[in-house]
């Protein structure tokens, strides 16, 4: 089935250090691919999206490529905030066709930026 | 913008007492799906609606029940509640059902049973 596989977390910077947290999904179907974060106490936001293969999502300094050859899609940050200390899923739809936008979500890594 | 809203925010309930929860998407999404989040574990879809009619399940169980209502909105009815359906319940809309679009989510609802 589908399935979503993100980094062992949790993952500790320092402010303005390079973040990568990398994700592999399962290959089956066109799915579309996401970021949501989800900070403390609070819902998850999407942080941003690809829907076709090569498509380059970003926001707020925040980039993912998706990456059919090798199933990926990591998240890259050049300079992380302590603003951005949160949870972050990597997440799949359905395949695509006819199939309903079910979200597959990875397990979740825990950021944490320090001063 | 106008977001997702779900009540209530927080509920406690009895073991097998019965709990029902709202979600109210965003004006014109014709889609809602239910996300359960047990502690410290990723969401984990239930059921969706497109157009008032279910259109997916996940591992929504029995005593769980769910419905979209004419102006959208949907209730998520849950009986005989057990100890391990704590967990924070997501409501998230769309605009269409497509695996392309995005899913806005509600803040969600706190459910503890007791």
């Amino acid at each position: 089935g589908d399935s979503v596989t993100q980094m062992e977390g949790p993952v500790t910077l320092s402010e303005e250090a390079f973040l990568t947290i990398n994700c592999t999904y399962t290959a089956t179907g066109y799915p579309s691919l996401f970021w949501y974060v989800q900070y403390p106490g609070e819902g998850l936001q999407l942080l941003l999206k690809a829907t076709k293969a090569d498509d380059k999502g970003s926001n707020k300094g925040f980039e993912a490529t998706y990456r059919k050859e090798t199933t990926s899609f990591h998240l890259e940050k050049g300079s992380v905030q302590v603003s951005d200390s949160a949870v972050y899923f990597c997440t799949r739809s359905n395949a695509g066709g006819t199939s309903y936008g079910k979200l597959t979500f990875g397990q979740g890594t825990i950021l944490t930026v320090h001063p | 913008a106008a977001g997702v809203i779900q009540s209530p925010r927080h509920l406690i309930k009895e073991k097998r007492e019965t709990a029902t929860l709202k979600c109210y998407p965003i004006p014109r999404h014709d889609t809602v799906y239910w996300y359960q989040q047990g502690p410290g574990q990723d969401p984990q879809f239930l059921i969706s609606f497109y157009e008032k009619m279910q259109s997916d399940k996940g591992s929504i169980p029995d005593r769980f029940s769910a419905q979209q209502f004419s102006d959208y909105h949907s209730e998520l009815n849950m009986s005989s509640l057990e100890l391990g359906d704590s967990a924070l319940y997501f409501c998230a809309s769309s605009l269409g059902g497509g695996v392309q679009e995005t899913q806005y989510f509600g803040p969600g609802t706190r459910l503890l049973v007791l």
